[in-house]
């Protein structure tokens, strides 16, 4: 089974200003994705930036970029440039590999709320 | 295109009824898997439909079942309510163009309340 720990409940960053926020997690897997969900007040979970862990060029979307570091099962999130709409819940979540067909789950962590000040 | 769609927005029911929640998967979707939040918590998986056919399932008892139709939307019934069943529930779709595992677009949920 899988684990995915985030140890930051709660973070806070000024607007424009970067931060970074911190996953682990625990597989016995080789083959899997790793993922990063952002949940603003909405509730609707959006996409923020997806890892394929066979990859080693850490990915990258605009602001958002991760920093995947597989042998040390960690999975951080860097936000540049910091944003008031970027406000919300982060979760960091864990897909393992699997064939078409098979039932693919996301395994999530327990959040952090990112809150951007003025 | 239009996104992922759940019904209803928010629901109360007492203690041993029974619900069921709806979800309309997005346009060339053939993928939906259930995820239950509780409060303050990540979301955890309930189980996962692919061609009408439920292929996964999380530690989740028997009185969480569901549906999913031909035209891949999906039903999921909560029988014999407990008052730990309130949460926020979320809805996935997977597109058919990709495997399952490459992304899974979220609803905005149903928050349900059992008293």
């Amino acid at each position: 089974a899988q684990t995915v720990t985030q140890s930051q409940p709660e973070m806070s960053v000024q607007e424009a200003e970067t931060v970074t926020l911190s996953c682990t997690y625990d597989t016995s897997e080789n083959n899997y994705y790793l993922f990063w969900y952002k949940q603003p007040p909405s509730r609707q979970m959006i996409l923020v930036i997806r890892q394929e862990a066979y990859k080693q060029q850490n990915a990258t979307e605009n602001r958002f970029s991760v920093n995947f570091q597989k042998a040390a099962k960690s999975f951080s999130l860097k936000i540049s440039d910091s944003q008031l709409g970027d406000t919300a819940m982060y979760f960091c979540a864990f897909m393992k590999r699997t064939s078409t067909g098979t039932a693919s789950k996301l395994t999530f962590g327990t959040g952090t709320r990112l809150q951007v000040t003025l | 295109e239009t996104g992922v769609t759940q019904s209803p927005t928010h629901l109360i029911k007492t203690r041993g009824q029974q619900v069921t929640l709806r979800c309309s998967s997005q346009s060339g979707h053939n993928t939906v898997s259930w995820y239950q939040q509780a409060l303050g918590q990540g979301p955890q998986f309930i189980f996962q439909y692919y061609r009408e056919e439920e292929n996964g399932r999380g530690n989740f008892p028997p009185r969480f079942s569901g549906l999913q139709f031909p035209n891949y939307s999906s039903e999921l019934n909560v029988n014999a309510l407990e008052l730990d069943d309130s949460a926020l529930y979320l809805c996935a779709s997977s597109p058919i163009w990709a495997a399952p595992q490459r992304e899974q677009f979220f609803g905005p949920g149903t928050r349900l309340t059992v008293l």
